[in-house]
């Protein structure tokens, strides 16, 4: 079966950091997407890991472990325009097909 | 260079009709997958077409069809619309599609279909 867990909503304060913590299991696994949507908009790619450990990308670093079938997105040095949902999405087999499994995503609340 | 892109924006439909949702993928581009997101949720996978050729599709109805061009543009289709058809349709554009690949899925600014 195919889950993908992240909770529901996260509130934080602009200048802090947060994680965003993501638990998966798919029928097969070929990396992890972490997504950023602000409401009414399309999703846009922030970071992909296929392989255990950090990666950082400016004020964004996304951890994985595939053995444990987790990951997490940090966010630092927080914005208010880092308020919108995030959304974490293994890929996943379906015959030939790379596709995303996206989970109901976390919305962060940034507040001054 | 341009994203993906999508037409039309805002679609008004009444149930039991038929709608064509249509994107164009990034220049290079040679996969599209579609999308269905409701309301409050997380986009759910529908479709994937790589080289005009359907390689994966989601857990949905057969009222829901979809084609790729030698462009490699794709519409979607959905027949017999119900009312809850409703949802933010998004067209995600890819390198390549095969097992495996790792390329990144860049959505375009979706479709959102009202159906009354």
């Amino acid at each position: 079966g195919q889950n993908i867990d992240q909770p529901t909503e996260m509130t934080a304060t602009e200048g802090a950091i947060v994680q965003i913590n993501c638990t998966y299991q798919t029928s097969g696994f070929n990396g992890l997407f972490w997504y950023q949507q602000h409401a009414g908009e399309a999703p846009t790619f922030l970071s992909y890991n296929v392989l255990d450990g950090l990666e950082e990308k400016g004020r964004f670093s996304s951890f994985l472990s595939r053995s444990k079938g987790y990951s997490y997105l940090l966010l630092k040095e927080l914005q208010m325009k880092d308020s919108a949902s995030y959304l974490c999405a293994p890929t996943g087999y379906g015959g030939a097909t790379n596709k995303l499994i996206f989970g109901t995503g976390t919305l962060l609340a940034v507040q001054p | 260079d341009a994203g993906v892109t999508q037409s039309p924006t805002h679609l008004i439909k009444t149930r039991g009709q038929h709608v064509t949702l249509r994107c164009s993928p990034i220049s290079g581009h040679k996969s599209v997958s579609w999308y269905q997101q409701v309301l409050g949720q997380g986009p759910q996978f529908i479709f994937q077409y790589y080289e005009k050729e359907e390689r994966g599709r989601g857990n949905f109805p057969d009222r829901f069809s979809a084609r790729q061009f030698p462009n490699y543009s794709s519409e979607l289709n959905v027949n017999a619309l119900l009312l809850g058809d409703s949802a933010l349709y998004l067209c995600a554009s890819s390198l390549r599609g095969a097992s495996g690949s790792t390329d990144t899925q860049y959505f375009g600014p979706g479709t959102r279909l009202t159906v009354l």
